[in-house]
């Protein structure tokens, strides 16, 4: 069986655009939760999504944001990047919202310039 | 708040050396505890977990053990290979129903081995 999926693997933004992240998680999981990883850095919690809706949220400003689709998969999306935005985004899917141990993609490496 | 502390790296070993990477915690309750390993250019793999205190997880060698009274869940391995190089981050999720879904990390913990 597959996987988590990301697309895509690389972007690289300016400053003030706008940018979509997705992911695809394992069959049969119902839950996807989003992180933020800056190098040199462990993951940071943006967001957890469970039957297209949010069930929780990290310490993140209002440009970031996500849905849950009816399929079970997802999408990040950021407003105005900013430089401090670049960092490899990490999606991780479970299979309920109480599930605890969660499976992850390979990432998505943004650059902002 | 719920956290995690990792050993600073990096880790140096020759091959065949012992490992040990200290992680200790701060949860109120019962949380889970888990073990990511991340190769360079790679996503996060899941290496092992322990859901309560005393249980031991482990796989491809590495062991950890969920020690509620020291707050601690080390990693060990007691032969490392070449291959084993990579970045190792601790993780806990949260008891309770307000924690669901997050996973909290270690800083990581860097593991260079030599043959």
């Amino acid at each position: 069986d597959a996987g988590v999926t990301q697309s895509p693997t690389h972007l690289i933004k300016t400053r003030g655009q706008h940018v979509t992240l997705r992911c695809s998680p394992i069959s049969g999981h119902k839950s996807v939760s989003w992180y933020q990883q800056v190098l040199g850095q462990g993951p940071q919690f943006i967001f957890q999504y469970y039957e297209k809706e949010e069930r929780g949220r990290g310490n993140f400003p209002d440009r970031f944001s996500a849905r849950q689709f009816p399929n079970y998969s997802s999408e990040l999306n950021v407003n105005a990047l900013l430089l401090g935005d670049s960092a490899l985004y990490l999606c991780a899917s479970s299979q309920s919202g109480r599930e605890k141990t969660q499976y992850f993609g390979p990432g998505t490496r943004l650059l902002v310039l | 708040g719920n956290s995690v502390t990792q050993m600073e790296g990096p880790v140096t070993l020759s091959e065949e050396a012992f490992l040990t990477i200290n992680c200790t915690y701060t949860a109120t309750g019962y949380p889970s505890l888990f073990w990511y390993v991340q190769y360079p250019g790679e996503g996060l793999q899941l290496l092992l977990k322990a859901t309560k205190a005393d249980d031991k997880g482990s796989n491809k060698g590495f062991e950890a053990t969920y020690r509620k009274e020291t707050t601690s869940f080390h990693l060990e391995k007691g032969s490392v290979q070449v291959s084993d190089s990579a970045v190792y981050f601790c993780a806990l999720s949260g008891s309770g129903s307000s924690n669901t879904g997050k996973l909290i990390f270690g800083q990581g913990t860097t593991l260079q081995v030599k043959p």
